[in-house]
């Protein structure tokens, strides 16, 4: 199956910095997402981004498709920004059906 | 995501009891997805159904079995529930009227087999 590679693993942040992760892909995708999973567990959808960039406040992110590779770039970085960053790729398996495959994440910590 | 609910949040069991996890969605999709988190880890499939007669396994299905009650409703059984499937499991949902597949996650459920 497609294989999904984050890094930095671990990266550790001081208040105000910025950052860039970035998530590699081993064949085509329909789609891919990214995720912020905070201290208590919870899945934070961020960006549905299969190709292009977009933005949204202090984070964005761009996927160029063509080369299997994602970036996402967090500015001015926050305590509130620590957490795990998940890059999922999503690839049609046949019947209609997609699956979203997920990488080992980014775990972020931001000191003030 | 507040649309995607799951009952209960945290659970502590034995060995060879049986658990069951439930999934509630307001979203309206039709797709729906259960995952297992283990520590350090991303999420793996379960299973996933796109309608309330669709069931699929997915890539760790065994010691696991689901129900698919209605649209917006999704529940996963463990059957004899065992310590290496101690893990944060969560549900998803997403619309196949939607030219995009973005799934949505629900808060997850933190289960412990002791």
């Amino acid at each position: 199956g497609i294989q999904v590679e984050q890094s930095p693993p671990d990266l550790i942040l001081q208040e105000g910095a910025n950052s860039t992760l970035r998530c590699n892909f081993s064949d085509s995708v329909n789609n891919l997402q990214w995720f912020h999973q905070n201290p208590w567990g919870q899945l934070i959808n961020l960006f549905y981004i299969p190709s292009g960039t977009k933005q949204n406040g202090r984070l964005s992110a761009t996927t160029v498709a063509t080369e299997r590779y994602s970036l996402l770039y967090i500015s001015s970085s926050q305590t509130t920004d620590s957490g795990v960053y998940f890059c999922a790729v999503d690839q049609y398996s046949g019947a209609g059906s997609y699956q979203l495959t997920f990488g080992k994440g980014t775990k972020l910590s931001v000191i003030p | 995501d507040a649309d995607v609910t799951q009952t209960p949040r945290n659970r502590i069991t034995k060995t060879g009891k049986r658990i069951m996890l439930e999934c509630s969605q307001t979203k309206g999709h039709d797709r729906m997805y259960w995952y297992r988190q283990d520590p350090g880890l991303g999420l793996q499939l379960i299973y996933y159904s796109f309608d309330v007669k669709d069931i699929n396994k997915g890539e760790i299905s065994d010691g696991y079995s689901v129900s698919r009650q209605a649209q917006a409703k999704f529940s996963l059984s463990l059957e004899s529930a065992i310590p290496n499937q101690t893990a944060l499991y969560f549900c998803a949902t997403s619309d196949s009227q939607s030219s995009y597949n973005e799934q949505f996650f629900g808060p997850g459920t933190r289960l412990t087999v002791l």
